[in-house]
């Protein structure tokens, strides 16, 4: 079968850093994407991986390991405009996108 | 990335009326364009994926009756909810995909109510 996990919610301070894990069992793999939701709106790209390692761009980075099925996104120097759901997602081998349920991020002054 | 438009971004109807849902791709000529339904606090549910020139492909459990389909040109793709129900009531999105990455560009969702 085909799983996604990730925490449903989670709650930082502003300035702090979270990491927000995504756990996956897919059959096929094309690449994990990460995406952000606020609410009430559609979802915007914020990152993908395909080799293991880790990405980084600007506050946000995102890590891979495939033998592991293990991802995390990395969001630094937390501002409150970060609060909002963030969904894991791997595309598969017909190239469409097995979500996750999302993992809502509180930002605390 | 690719821009995608929805309308309407809101609507409200009766039960037993049909509604259309537009959604455009403004820079990008797509061939594929897929539509999902959210319901509050759940995951992106993958409905259909719309083909231009031919028939949607829709996933398991959802109505191609009930749901209509239509991708008649490579900048827009519409769903019709005929005969809308009050469980029929979400938030729906649109995706466009582009590029090497074949990552997803989302339009705006559009918010049914059916009451």
């Amino acid at each position: 079968g085909q799983n996604i996990d990730q925490p449903t919610e989670m709650t930082a301070t502003e300035g702090a850093i979270v990491q927000i894990n995504c756990t996956y069992q897919t059959s096929g793999f094309n690449g994990l994407f990460w995406y952000q939701q606020h609410a009430g709106e559609a979802p915007t790209f914020l990152s993908y991986n395909v080799l293991d390692g880790l990405e980084e761009k600007g506050r946000f980075s995102s890590f891979l390991s495939r033998s592991k099925g293990y991802s995390y996104l990395l969001l630094k120097e937390l501002q409150m405009k970060d609060s909002a759901s963030y969904l894991c997602a791997i595309m598969d081998s017909n190239y469409q996108l097995i979500w996750g349920a999302g993992t809502k991020l509180i930002i605390k002054p | 990335g690719a821009v995608v438009s929805q309308h309407p971004s809101r609507v409200i109807c009766k039960s037993g009326t049909s509604v259309k849902i537009e959604c455009r791709s403004l820079d990008f000529q797509a061939t594929t364009m897929f539509w999902y339904r959210q319901f509050p606090k759940q995951s992106l549910m993958l409905m259909a994926t719309s083909n231009e020139g031919s028939k949607a492909t829709y996933e398991q459990g959802v109505e191609k009756d009930k749901f209509l389909i239509n991708h008649a040109s490579l900048t827009l793709s519409t769903l019709t909810v005929t005969s809308a129900h009050p469980e029929d009531s979400s938030f729906y999105i649109c995706s466009v995909p582009q590029g090497e990455l074949h990552e997803q560009y989302f339009g705006p969702g559009t918010r049914l109510t059916v009451t």
